[in-house]
């Protein structure tokens, strides 16, 4: 029973485009949101969080954005660098319990 | 220079042997997770640990088995009852127990039954 879903396994784009990486949840339990980012060999580093309270949370080129009535998070990315390449994961939570989703693999063209 | 770290990066695992992976923190974090990730699925929790000799079973927590004698070490334990073994394991630690405690993970180790 997967509570998160992370639809698309990759995403390419270029450099300097944006770069929208989608999750779905299903538990409407959960209030906090959280994205990392893997890059081979290494585990998986936090990388931006959002609470259920706010629709929005920005960090520098990157964004998440929250529709808690479709259940829907998305990071966006901008401008996307080469550098960005990883695998990002969404993570779903409620109280003590946190759901990952399987990962969409990001590939930023030169 | 502070850390998790895993070993081995790759353990290869004979039919009804146990094995067990180490996970070491000297980030002075009190909860460490087990998290088992298969291919096309996000991470699933194995155990977790919230303070030393205390642990809590996660979502698949059978045919496993954790310890928790030291602050910095939580080694996990894949026993031969666990019969569908092969997956990538990932430890993480975490200042304290919550989900808005960031989790800081381990680089992994990739298990395969020979």
């Amino acid at each position: 029973d997967q509570q998160v879903k992370q639809n698309s396994p990759s995403l390419s784009v270029q450099e300097g485009r944006i770069s929208i990486l989608n999750c779905d949840y299903t538990n409407s339990m959960f209030d906090y949101f959280l994205w990392y980012k893997k890059y081979p060999a290494e585990g998986p580093t936090f990388l931006i969080s959002i609470s259920s309270i706010k629709d929005k949370n920005e960090d520098g080129r990157f964004t998440v954005f929250l529709n808690k009535s479709a259940k829907h998070l998305s990071l966006h990315i901008v401008p996307s660098q080469p550098g960005d390449s990883a695998v990002y994961f969404c993570a779903a939570s409620a109280f003590t319990d946190m759901r990952f989703g399987a990962g969409t693999r990001l590939t930023v063209k030169p | 220079d502070g850390g998790i770290t895993q070993s081995p990066k790759y353990l290869f695992r004979k039919e009804g042997q146990n094995v067990t992976l180490s996970c070491e923190q000297n980030l002075n974090h009190d909860a460490m997770y087990w998290y088992r990730q298969d291919p096309g699925q996000g991470l699933r929790l194995i155990y977790y640990s919230q303070i030393v000799n205390d642990f809590q079973k996660g979502d698949i927590a059978e045919g496993y088995s954790v310890s928790r004698e030291k602050k910095e070490s939580f080694p996990l334990t894949v026993t031969s009852a666990q019969k569908n073994p092969t997956a990538f394991y990932l430890c993480a630690s975490s200042q304290g127990l919550g989900v808005r405690e960031t989790q800081y993970f381990g680089p992994g180790t990739r298990l395969l039954v020979l």
